[in-house]
């Protein structure tokens, strides 16, 4: 079946790092994929969604972009903000294989000023 | 829109006791899913519906749990009898299912702690 798998954290950087939080997929056809992220008591909110091959999503200086070929949507961020701590989960969704929306086991990011 | 309202958002409860977590979706979102979320496992999905009817119930755990959708404003997870090992946070998303995807709205969770 589907499923995401990401790198292990924590990530740790200091503010103005350059961030990438990796990420690789097993589907059966052509999902969307997403990041979310989580803040500390909160629950996840998207970050930002790519649904075909070569599109880029991006949202608040975050970026991703879709590569079939290697089956990735890593996540990048060119200069990191003690704000940007928090968990970020990389996800797929594949209606037409019967896969609502599955989740990576997250990654914590912590940045220090 | 106020988004997921979920309630209670912190649960203290002695193990056997029997525990409902309450979920309000978003008008209009035909989706509905129950996530539990720990340390160990990370977000995991327990239940998925789509216009108020379970497609895929096969993320939950054991006859314990149950969920319910009697309608499109109102979902419960019910845990009976609940055990020490069923402290974690469970999430309620509300989704806009698409042709090709579906995008989900978190509601800010509920803490269970069983004792």
């Amino acid at each position: 079946g589907d499923s995401v798998t990401q790198m292990e954290g924590p990530v740790t950087l200091s503010e103005e790092a350059f961030l990438t939080i990796n990420c690789t997929y097993t589907a059966t056809g052509y999902p969307s994929l997403f990041w979310y992220v989580q803040y500390p008591g909160e629950g996840l909110q998207l970050l930002l969604k790519a649904t075909k091959a070569d599109d880029k999503g991006s949202n608040k200086g975050f970026e991703a972009t879709y590569r079939k070929e290697t089956t990735s949507f890593h996540l990048e961020k060119g200069s990191v903000q003690v704000s940007d701590s928090a968990v970020y989960f990389c996800a797929l969704s594949e209606e037409q294989a019967g896969t609502a929306l599955i989740f990576g086991k997250g990654t914590t990011l912590s940045v220090s000023s | 829109d106020a988004g997921v309202i979920q309630s209670p958002r912190h649960e203290v409860t002695e193990m056997g006791q029997e525990v409902t977590l309450r979920c309000k979706p978003i008008s209009g979102h035909n989706s509905l899913f129950w996530y539990r979320q720990t340390m160990m496992r990370g977000l995991e999905l327990l239940i998925y519906f789509n216009n108020n009817v379970p497609i895929d119930d096969s993320g939950m755990p054991e006859d314990r749990f149950s969920a319910k959708m009697p309608n499109a404003s109102f979902s419960t997870l019910k845990i009976q009898p609940s055990e020490p090992r069923d402290s974690a946070v469970y999430f309620c998303a509300a989704g806009v299912r698409g042709l090709h995807d579906t995008e989900a709205f978190f509601g800010q969770g509920t803490r269970l702690t069983v004792v």
